[in-house]
């Protein structure tokens, strides 16, 4: 079956960079576009950014632009988030999920991982 | 961006009862929006995409319905694990956004 494990997470500090891994099984990695999105401790969802299944197209939501950066390698089969001057804001469980269909362009998101908390704390 | 408004916020059923969740965008989607449910401690599942099409293993129960601005979760008659937090998310655009959540509670 599909699985996403996420890794990375922890306690870092304001200003500082931190990079969180998602390995894939169960499907073909290469084939679907990946995302990032976070929930805040008691919020919504909010997706964080996205690559498509060839990584020629990435995606950011405002509030990360410029300061987070998506990546994957397809023999791998991992998912990367490069995440740069964090602030308090940034603290979250981060999920990755796969694309619900292959595509350029925006699809629902099917599964998710069970998620790895970063903490943004001096 | 495209905001989605989900009402009510909180919704108090019993077990049995039918769940009638609505989610609103500021500019039409045609049909692509999709539903997921959230219990604590636990990833999002996807529960229907593109308006009306369950997941899979999604029990019937669960139907969406609506186009352009206005979509509908319903759930036909609650089970006790049918309790959790529901959230919309449409595809029509990047940036993807979610609604802020309805909260269905016994």
């Amino acid at each position: 079956q599909v699985q996403l494990v996420e890794s990375g997470g922890g306690v870092v500090q304001p200003g500082k960079s931190v990079t969180l891994s998602c390995a894939a099984s169960g499907f073909v990695f290469s084939n679907f576009g990946m995302h990032w999105l976070r929930q805040a401790p008691g919020k919504g969802l909010e997706w964080v950014a996205g690559i498509s299944f060839d990584g020629n197209n990435r995606y950011y939501g405002d509030s990360v632009k410029g300061r987070f950066t998506i990546s994957r390698d397809n023999s791998k089969k991992t998912l990367n988030l490069q995440m740069h001057s964090l602030t308090a804001e940034d603290s979250a469980v981060y999920f990755c999920a796969k694309d619900g269909v292959r595509s350029y362009h925006p699809t629902w998101f099917d599964p998710w991982g069970q998620g790895t908390l970063v903490t943004v704390s001096s | 961006e495209i905001v989605l408004t989900q009402s009510p916020a909180t919704l108090s059923l019993s077990p049995g009862e039918r769940a009638t969740l609505s989610c609103r965008a500021s500019q039409s989607i045609s049909t692509y929006l999709a539903w997921y449910q959230q219990k604590p401690g636990q990833a999002p599942r996807l529960l229907i995409y593109d308006t009306s099409n369950r997941a899979t293993g999604i029990p019937a129960r669960f139907s969406g319905s609506g186009s352009g601005t206005d979509f509908t979760l319903t759930i036909r008659s609650l089970e006790p694990e049918d309790f959790a937090v529901y959230y919309c998310q449409h595809r029509s655009s990047w940036p993807v956004t979610f609604g802020q959540g309805t909260r269905l509670e016994i």
